[in-house]
């Protein structure tokens, strides 16, 4: 399966962008990069994927690099709800592996200070 | 819309006894995956649903730990003979289509005294 690194965690202050990278070196053409958060005892909720264009939606933006080798995931102004845990996660078609099994690692936890 | 639902929330087992999860996926959803999130670690697959078949349980230990998702009813995570290597966070997910964002349950956290 294709892996993701991300960074340990990450530090931001309220009302800050943040921006999150990701390393996908081996990504596949068929995959889809995703991010989902997991905020302290909660279960994980999507936030956004994308495949090569960069996305926007109401939560984040998503910026995937040409070569597709790497991506970012932008808060535009973090808030103290979004420190979370934040994983990036490669997933392909259906009918292959990295399909519906979301490969969580260990994903970047990001601190949000007042 | 109520989103995924899992109860109990919490659940507190004794070595030796069963543990029974369940899952209700959000309505419309007939997809269903288990998550087990151990102490100080990250999400790992377990098992993947559609209505009375399993797809794909190769995230499951074979011993002891079996899922079900019937009909009618909810989905069912079921382990036999709980160990302390069982204490965990269990998380339930639904989609609507294998390809589609996944929803997740708040979780069962399970202890084994």
């Amino acid at each position: 399966d294709a892996k993701t690194t991300q960074p340990n965690s990450m530090e931001s202050n309220e009302e800050e962008p943040v921006h999150l990278p990701c390393n996908h070196s081996t990504i596949s053409g068929t995959d889809y990069i995703h991010w989902y958060r997991q905020l302290p005892s909660q279960g994980p909720e999507y936030v956004i994927h994308g495949l090569t264009s960069n996305v926007n939606n109401r939560m984040a933006s998503l910026a995937i690099a040409e070569d597709r080798k790497s991506s970012t995931l932008i808060l535009h102004r973090a808030t103290l709800r979004d420190a979370a845990v934040y994983y990036c996660i490669l997933r392909g078609l259906g009918n292959s592996n990295s399909g519906y099994a979301l490969n969580f690692g260990k994903g970047t936890s990001l601190l949000v200070t007042p | 819309n109520a989103g995924v639902m899992q109860n109990p929330r919490h659940l507190v087992r004794r070595r030796g006894q069963e543990a029974r999860l369940r899952c209700s996926p959000m309505k419309g959803h007939s997809h269903v995956y288990w998550y087990r999130q151990l102490p100080e670690e990250g999400l790992k697959f377990m098992v993947y649903l559609q209505k009375e078949n399993i797809i794909d349980e190769s995230g499951m230990p074979k011993e002891r730990f079996s899922a079900e998702f019937p009909k009618e009813g909810p989905s069912i995570l079921r382990i036999q003979q709980v160990v302390r290597g069982d204490s965990a966070a269990y998380f339930c997910a639904s989609s609507d289509h294998q390809d589609n964002e996944q929803f997740f349950g708040p979780g069962t956290r399970l202890t084994v005294l």
